[in-house]
């Protein structure tokens, strides 16, 4: 079963310009979450989806926006990029489904998306 | 809001010996996870612990939660130098959102 693919691994941009960031989940997987690891900060949650709907959203300011396709598939977007924005974006998938009582929602973590930002 | 600490930040081990990651936090859960990360790597998954007196054993990792005491351990026998990576724990904040620990970087030397 393949797992948590994420586009492009590694991305350069400049302060100012915008971004596009795509996680494909493990097949079967609806639920999608959204994280940044920087070495200041660590690993914070961003937001999660399920099922088209965000459930979650952590602290970011408002240009940190995503998406989740019929298809499960997500994509996160960074607008107006500033050089603190640098970090590993790293996308995790579960098969947890809000409302079924299920006794745990275990996250499998894709490689992540590399940005830096000049 | 829940806050997660993780000590020690830096764990530098000689092979052989024995040490544990030490995770607090500050409201009530019962779902804790534990990650690996080795550098320039994703996050593998090593524990889901759910309730209180939870033990759970993978060869030389061995990790336990106390609910009670908000607290959870990871402890480490007779280390290896393919442990070397950095361990995060995280928990749930009830509304099924991970909080993550700051991680131990872990270094075994020979």
């Amino acid at each position: 079963k393949a797992g948590v693919t994420q586009t492009p691994r590694y991305l350069i941009k400049t302060r100012g310009q915008q971004v596009t960031l795509s996680c494909s989940p493990i097949s079967g997987h609806r639920s999608v979450s959204w994280y940044q690891q920087t070495p200041g900060q660590g690993l914070q949650f961003l937001f999660e989806y399920f099922s088209e709907t965000q459930r979650n959203k952590g602290n970011f300011p408002g240009r940190f926006s995503g998406r989740q396709f019929s298809n499960s598939r997500s994509e996160m977007n960074v607008s107006t990029l500033e050089l603190g924005d640098s970090a590993l974006y790293l996308c995790a998938s579960s098969s947890f489904i809000p409302g079924q009582g299920q006794e745990y929602n275990e996250q499998f973590f894709g490689p992540g998306t590399r940005l830096t930002v000049l | 809001e829940l806050k997660v600490e993780q000590n020690p930040l830096f764990l530098s081990m000689q092979e052989g010996k024995n040490y544990t990651i030490y995770c607090n936090y500050s409201t009530t859960s019962d779902r804790l996870y534990w990650y690996r990360q080795d550098p320039g790597k994703s996050l593998e998954s090593l524990f889901v612990l759910l309730s209180n007196g939870a033990v759970k054993q993978e060869g030389r990792l061995m990790a336990s939660l106390d609910t009670k005491a908000r607290l959870s351990t990871l402890h480490i026998t007779a280390a290896v130098h393919d442990l070397s990576a950095t361990y995060f724990c995280a928990v749930d904040d009830n509304t099924d959102k991970l909080i993550f620990g700051t991680g131990t970087r872990l270094q075994v030397f020979p």
